[in-house]
């Protein structure tokens, strides 16, 4: 089955606690990005990535970190999470990334920062 | 940068009324997408448009794109309880790689 995958789904955490939420895909996508949903807000895109090794700032990057290392993972990692990253985050994946292309869904994670 | 607004941010329908949702960029869009989120869940792609003035269908699902390819609308005709949730528009910005949704418009419709 052709999925998105993001781990974990919810996480509680405390402030400057590095955290990691992992993204896979089996789509053989080359296109992924991270967004962030809060209410009123839509969803803002973090960081994408165009394929392997090559990755670059969304409209809200600012305390977040990602790595392309292989081409189905994406992971978010917060190095020094803050309270104001508590949110909902959707890890996605297309092909190629060009305009045409339909942004796959992973199910989400909760996170909330203390 | 490109904005992309969506209104209303939420409507109450009763079921059987139509309901529509507007989309407005601050640029053009080279084309726009549609994405229906239910409670809880994820976005789920809907419908694409690529052309100026395109109107496509999906059963009590009209889609169109404006003629200045700024605007777009979502109107769905009779709706049910199944269509409750987020309806989120999305453009891709020029020569860039990304896309920018709207703030979506959260439909709740009443039994």
């Amino acid at each position: 089955e052709a999925q998105v995958t993001q781990n974990p789904r919810y996480l509680i955490t405390v402030t400057g606690k590095k955290l990691t939420v992992t993204c896979s895909q089996n789509m053989n996508h080359e296109y992924m990005s991270w967004y962030r949903q809060d209410p009123g807000l839509g969803l803002r895109q973090i960081y994408y990535s165009m394929n392997v090794e090559v990755t670059d700032k969304g409209d809200v990057p600012e305390g977040y970190k990602v790595s392309r290392k292989e081409k189905r993972n994406f992971p978010l990692i917060l190095e020094s999470p803050s309270p104001n990253q508590t949110s909902l985050y959707f890890c996605a994946s297309s092909r190629q990334g060009q305009r045409q292309e339909t942004q796959y869904f992973g199910p989400g994670t909760r996170l909330l920062v203390l | 940068g490109q904005q992309v607004m969506q209104i209303p941010q939420y409507q109450h329908v009763q079921e059987g009324e139509d309901f529509t949702t507007y989309c407005n960029s601050s640029t053009t869009l080279s084309n726009i997408q549609w994405y229906k989120q239910r409670p809880g869940g994820h976005p789920v792609f809907l419908i694409q448009l690529v052309k100026s003035g395109e109107v496509k269908k999906q059963k009590r699902l009209t889609f169109q794109f404006g003629e200045a390819k700024k605007n777009s609308s979502l109107h769905i005709t009779a709706t049910q309880t199944t269509d409750v949730g987020t309806y989120f528009c999305a453009g891709w910005r020029g020569s860039a790689r990304q896309l920018t949704f709207g703030s979506g418009t959260q439909l709740t419709v009443l039994p």
